[in-house]
């Protein structure tokens, strides 16, 4: 089956730092890709996505490009800020052999905590 | 424009007690809903999910019940809560202007004592 597998965490770092968070993934077909991130005690909000291989997602200063050939979709963001302190998500969505349901497989998260 | 609440936000529930948490959609007709749930260590399990009124599919069998009375309504349940049902509840929608990508409520805190 579907299958996601995030870098371990947590991750932390100082402000204005580079920020990778590496996600991996096992799929049939052409899966949709995302990132979600929760701030503490708050829902799952989309951060950014791509839908074919070879696009690139970028939300808030975030990037993640789809990696077909090496099945990856990492994040990256240049200079990271207090504010994106977070338990970050990667997830793909496959509609594979016409499942109409197409449930999200997610990673198991990510924790990011940035320092002034 | 597309939005999603549950409710409530948080409960405490003693063990063997029932348990209604519910969702709503606004904006969109007949959504893909979803039912999940994230214990304590952050995982992200999905429990159930709906792509019609009354039907229901479940993922893993446990605890609790989902219902779909309405298009837009969807509800967890339990009869008799166990501990180990506490977490954080997340309904979820796809919807027909939504495209591929799936959106999440505000979330649902269980502790059950």
């Amino acid at each position: 089956g579907d299958s996601v597998t995030q870098m371990e965490g947590p991750v932390t770092l100082s402000e204005e730092a580079f920020l990778t968070i590496n996600c991996t993934y096992t799929a049939t077909g052409y899966p949709s890709l995302f990132w979600y991130v929760q701030y503490p005690g708050e829902g799952l909000q989309l951060l950014l996505k791509a839908t074919k291989a070879d696009d690139k997602g970028s939300n808030k200063g975030f990037e993640a490009t789809y990696r077909k050939e090496t099945t990856s979709f990492h994040l990256e963001k240049g200079s990271v800020q207090v504010s994106d302190s977070a338990v970050y998500f990667c997830a793909l969505r496959n509609l594979a052999g016409g499942t109409s349901y197409g449930k999200l497989t997610f990673g198991q998260g990510t924790i990011l905590t940035v320092h002034p | 424009s597309q939005t999603i609440h549950q409710w409530p936000a948080t409960l405490v529930q003693p063990v063997g007690s029932p348990l209604s948490l519910e969702c709503t959609v606004e904006g969109t007709s007949n959504p893909n809903l979803y039912w999940y749930r994230q214990a304590a260590g952050r995982g992200l399990q999905l429990l159930f999910y709906s792509v019609g009124i009354g039907q229901i599919s479940s993922e893993v069998p446990q605890n609790l019940s989902a219902s779909r009375p309405q298009d837009r309504q969807f509800i967890l349940s339990s009869k008799k809560l166990l501990l180990s049902d506490s977490g954080f509840y997340l309904c979820a929608y796809q919807g027909a202007l939504t495209g591929n990508t799936i959106y999440f409520g505000e979330g649902s805190w269980l502790t059950v004592v």
